[in-house]
């Protein structure tokens, strides 16, 4: 079975500061990775995805996230947070193989304060 | 860049009617998917869809949901009799091949039973 922990509910950054949201994964098979975002009333968009290549992976608006695999983790990073950045971010779990359904966490809600 | 596409944005049912929440996926993949976000809960799996039938459903999707594919383009989610706790956002997904690939979402359809 996979899971995903999503460490803060809510993460509160100044802008230009960076941005740092937390994700655990739980995964019996060699795992796919993912990042979305939910601006408000939007649908979900794909931020960034590891899929056993580089673990360091980059991914669109200056986001990026390292898989580690020693510590089950895929923290999200940003240099410098932008007003814009300001949504709800959910870490993802898939298997590399076979069409199993996505798993997501429960989600992370970054503000961003001018 | 083609996009998934989902119909209504919103739709109000009363309780007991049935709806169906339509959707086009990417016009090249393959694989199909149904979620659903409760507000203020985490993105859940329903149903995903391949080759004409249903390859896995959750144990949210019990035989009040069907889908359906009923031409090229479309992909429908039918609730039969809706229930209060069937309001919710809907998200219909595609991906072009099975493994890491990613899924694409569609905008969502927000549903109110009341």
């Amino acid at each position: 079975a996979q899971s995903v922990t999503q460490l803060d509910s809510h993460v509160s950054v100044s802008e230009g500061t960076p941005v740092l949201l937390r994700c655990n994964y739980s995964s019996s098979y060699s795992p796919s990775l993912f990042w979305y975002v939910q601006h408000p009333n939007k649908g979900l968009q794909l931020l960034l995805k590891y899929t056993s290549a580089a673990t360091l992976v980059k991914g669109i608006n200056g986001f990026e996230a390292e898989f580690k695999k020693s510590e089950t983790s895929f923290h999200l990073t940003k240099p410098s947070a932008h007003m814009s950045d300001a949504a709800e971010y959910f870490c993802v779990v898939s298997e590399t193989s076979g069409n199993t359904p996505l798993v997501f966490g429960k989600g992370t809600r970054l503000s961003v304060i001018a | 860049e083609p996009e998934v596409t989902q119909t209504p944005s919103h739709q109000v049912t009363q309780m007991g009617q049935e709806v169906i929440l339509r959707c086009v996926p990417i016009s090249n993949h393959l694989y199909f998917y149904w979620y659903r976000q409760i507000l203020g809960q985490k993105v859940e799996f329903l149903v995903s869809f391949y080759n004409n039938e249903i390859s896995e459903k959750s144990e949210i999707f019990d035989d009040q949901f069907s889908v359906e594919r009923p031409d090229g383009s479309n992909f429908t989610l039918k609730i039969r009799s809706t229930k209060l706790e069937d309001s919710a956002m809907y998200f219909c997904a595609s991906r072009r091949l099975a493994g890491g690939e990613t899924q694409y979402f569609g905008p969502g359809t927000r549903l109110l039973v009341l």
